[in-house]
């Protein structure tokens, strides 16, 4: 089982540069999130999504633009890099409904580093 | 709001006791203990839902106060692999600023020494 899958792994950006975190899960969940996290600051929000189709953003949302065309994909598109957006981020899907009653599958994570 | 995590750090000799504590502002309808090691993905440890149940690893307890919105995760006879950074995160009414998500609090360094 492959579970959840981030590619890439690491990358550096310059400022003003785009580009798109990739994100798959192979276990059929409807719920999948992006989380960013800081240094001291815990893992935060970005956007989440309930289903195909079905998009909403998380307590971080500025910045960033996801899309959810199939169950498996959901990607994660930085519009306009800034160095506030360096940061680890972290996509997790879960079996649940939504993010309260289930246990959220994390994939390895990318680190992202904007000059 | 973030919960607060409790302690900040701690350092245990292998086979001793420790406790987290976690505690949020708002009421909640479920915690959630995460542990993460240095580079890698947080690692499911257990949930504790409003009204009592519970799911998660045998070896793990936990509590659940909803009154008072506090949890706490009970580690007991820590082994070298317990180490690293574990999380609280929260689920209520208003998780994530009215998002479907998590809270996390800041996390709790827990180093055990042999």
């Amino acid at each position: 089982n492959a579970g959840v899958t981030q590619t890439p792994k690491f990358q550096v950006l310059k400022t003003g540069q785009s580009m798109t975190l990739q994100c798959a899960q192979d276990m059929n969940h409807e719920y999948m999130s992006w989380y960013r996290q800081d240094p001291g600051m815990g893992l935060r929000l970005i956007h989440y999504s309930v289903g195909a189709g079905i998009t909403d953003q998380g307590e971080v949302p500025n910045g960033y633009n996801v899309s959810r065309s199939t169950t498996e994909d959901f990607p994660l598109r930085l519009l306009s890099a800034a160095p506030s957006q360096t940061s680890v981020y972290f996509c997790a899907s879960s079996s649940s409904g939504g993010a309260g009653t289930g246990e959220l599958f994390f994939g390895e994570g990318s680190r992202l580093t904007v000059l | 709001q973030q919960p607060v995590q409790s302690p900040q750090a701690v350092i245990l000799r292998e086979g001793e006791d420790a406790v987290i504590n976690c505690s949020s502002s708002k009421a909640l309808y479920s915690v959630h203990w995460y542990r993460q090691k240095h580079g890698e993905a947080p690692v499911f440890l257990m949930i504790l839902l409003k009204g009592g149940e519970q799911k998660g690893h045998e070896k793990i307890s936990a509590s659940f106060n909803e009154k008072k919105q506090q949890s706490s995760l009970y580690l007991t006879a820590s082994q070298l692999s317990y180490s690293g950074t574990y999380f609280c995160g929260t689920y209520g009414p208003s998780s994530g600023g009215g998002a479907d998500g998590l809270t996390f609090g800041k996390g709790t360094h827990l180093i055990i020494q042999p």
